[in-house]
């Protein structure tokens, strides 16, 4: 399939690690964050969210973390296995007022490339 | 979760042609979407395909160039019109899972059409 993640950054780990990748928003106003893995061919699949009531929030194998303060959002995959390689994006929302719903704004992406 | 098909998964064109893109969801969602994913770059939201009415378009996009149909809450097609080679990129369809309240709230996308204008 085609890489869509051609001109992106990139982070490069061994098979065990753990993975930190990063984002920065820029919209004060935003109150949900999504983070989303898209492998090759694919759409992007969903993995964790958090709201902006939160400032931690775990899944399996992943952490999301988010400071509002300097509107960072890191997402944390612990153990990294190959099947994690993909390029993974950053999402944020307004749901305040409720007319914002679905409307993401997309961060550039990262690249995690996972070896063996 | 909600499961998203989209029909064609990829096509290539003509340019001056048109393409309809397809979008089935295999539940009711009140919400779906349509985005546009460049080569090489993040995604950008089109419009919101509204159930009944006509879609509301983000800037820069317009209903001659992507009309948009929602005839139910399972169902919405794109369609890309006249197209040119700047118009190659893959569309996605994304919808809203959950209560809008904010409860339980999840947005996921379809597989994706990939689209090559010549």
């Amino acid at each position: 399939g085609e890489s869509v993640g051609l001109h992106l950054p990139t982070l490069s780990v061994q098979e065990g690690d753990n993975s930190i990748i990063n984002c920065a928003y820029s919209n004060s106003a935003s109150d949900y964050f999504i983070w989303y893995k898209q492998e090759s061919g694919k759409g992007p699949q969903f993995i964790i969210d958090i709201r902006s009531n939160m400032d931690k929030r775990q899944g399996q194998r992943v952490t999301v973390l988010l400071n509002k303060t300097v509107k960072h959002l890191s997402l944390q995959i612990a153990a990294t296995q190959p099947g994690d390689s993909a390029v993974y994006f950053c999402a944020e929302n307004t749901h305040a007022g409720g007319t914002s719903y679905g409307k993401l704004t997309f961060g550039q992406g990262t690249i995690l490339t996972v070896h063996p | 979760s909600a499961v998203i098909s989209q029909k064609p998964s990829r096509d290539i064109c003509q340019r001056g042609t048109s393409l309809t893109i397809q979008c089935q969801v295999d539940s009711q969602v009140t919400m779906m979407f349509w985005y546009r994913q460049q080569p090489g770059q993040s995604l950008t939201l089109i419009a919101t395909a509204n159930q009944g009415s006509e879609a509301t378009y983000e800037s820069g996009f317009v209903i001659d160039k992507f009309p948009i149909s929602r005839p139910n809450l399972t169902f919405s097609t794109l369609t890309v019109s006249n197209m040119s080679p700047e118009d190659s990129s893959i569309y996605l369809c994304s919808v809203v899972w959950g209560d809008r309240g904010g409860v339980i709230y999840e947005q996921y996308f379809g597989p994706g059409t990939r689209l090559t204008v010549t």
